[in-house]
């Protein structure tokens, strides 16, 4: 069985700072991941997703994270952060054989002027 | 395509109330997820159905919950009678599986928001 962890439950940041946001993962077999982005009364959407390849992922509205494969780590990193990136970001794991994606708690970032 | 979308947006119920939400998946899509999001639980995933059939039902938390998916193109989450407990956002998503590969994302609706009073 696969699980998600996101070590963060909140992340206060003040605008063009940078930020990560930590997920760890555990499976025991291949997983694609994924991060998605909770804007308030929405639905989730997909910012970035590692499947293969590269380990560094860029995605939407400049975000990236990096796939560490000996740390179970799937990071999601922006350099420089805007109020508009308010929001909740879910980390979630798909295991290559399967159906369900499993999702972490979620990490709200708040941006502060 | 519209996305994916639920009905109703709020829904406002007194315990012991039926109550049914609804979905309508992207036109094409033959996966379809119904997720439930609360502050202490998170996002579960309670069922999916692939092409119209019911695949994994093991995350609905108890019998008065039970879904549906007549079409392809329509599902429907019931649960009867509601408690206080029920009170959660309510996720619908659907994908599509490209040649036996689940590298694509899932797409959400924008959740029904239920409060049983």
């Amino acid at each position: 069985a696969q699980s998600v962890t996101q070590l963060d439950s909140q992340v206060p940041v003040f605008e063009e700072a940078p930020v990560e946001l930590r997920c760890n993962y555990s499976s025991s077999v291949s997983v694609y991941l994924f991060w998605y982005v909770q804007y308030p009364n929405q639905g989730l959407q997909l910012l970035l997703k590692y499947l293969s390849g590269s380990t560094l992922v860029k995605g939407i509205n400049g975000f990236e994270a990096e796939f560490n494969k000996s740390q179970t780590s799937f990071h999601l990193r922006k350099p420089s952060v805007h109020i508009s990136d308010t929001a909740e970001y879910f980390c979630a794991v798909l295991n290559t054989g399967g159906f369900k994606t499993i999702f972490g708690a979620g990490t709200r970032l708040f941006v502060k002027a | 395509d519209a996305g994916v979308i639920q009905s109703p947006r709020h829904e406002v119920t007194e315990m012991g109330q039926e109550v049914t939400l609804r979905c309508k998946p992207i036109s094409g899509h033959d996966y379809l997820f119904w997720y439930r999001q609360t502050m202490m639980r998170g996002l579960e995933l309670l069922i999916y159905f692939n092409n119209n059939v019911p695949i994994d039902d093991s995350g609905m938390p108890e019998d008065r919950f039970s879904a549906k998916m007549p079409n392809a193109s329509f599902s429907t989450l019931k649960i009867q009678p509601s408690e206080p407990r029920d009170s959660a956002v309510y996720f619908c998503a659907s994908t599509i599986l490209y040649r036996d590969s689940w590298n694509t994302e899932a797409f959400f609706g924008q959740g029904t928001r239920l409060t049983v009073v």
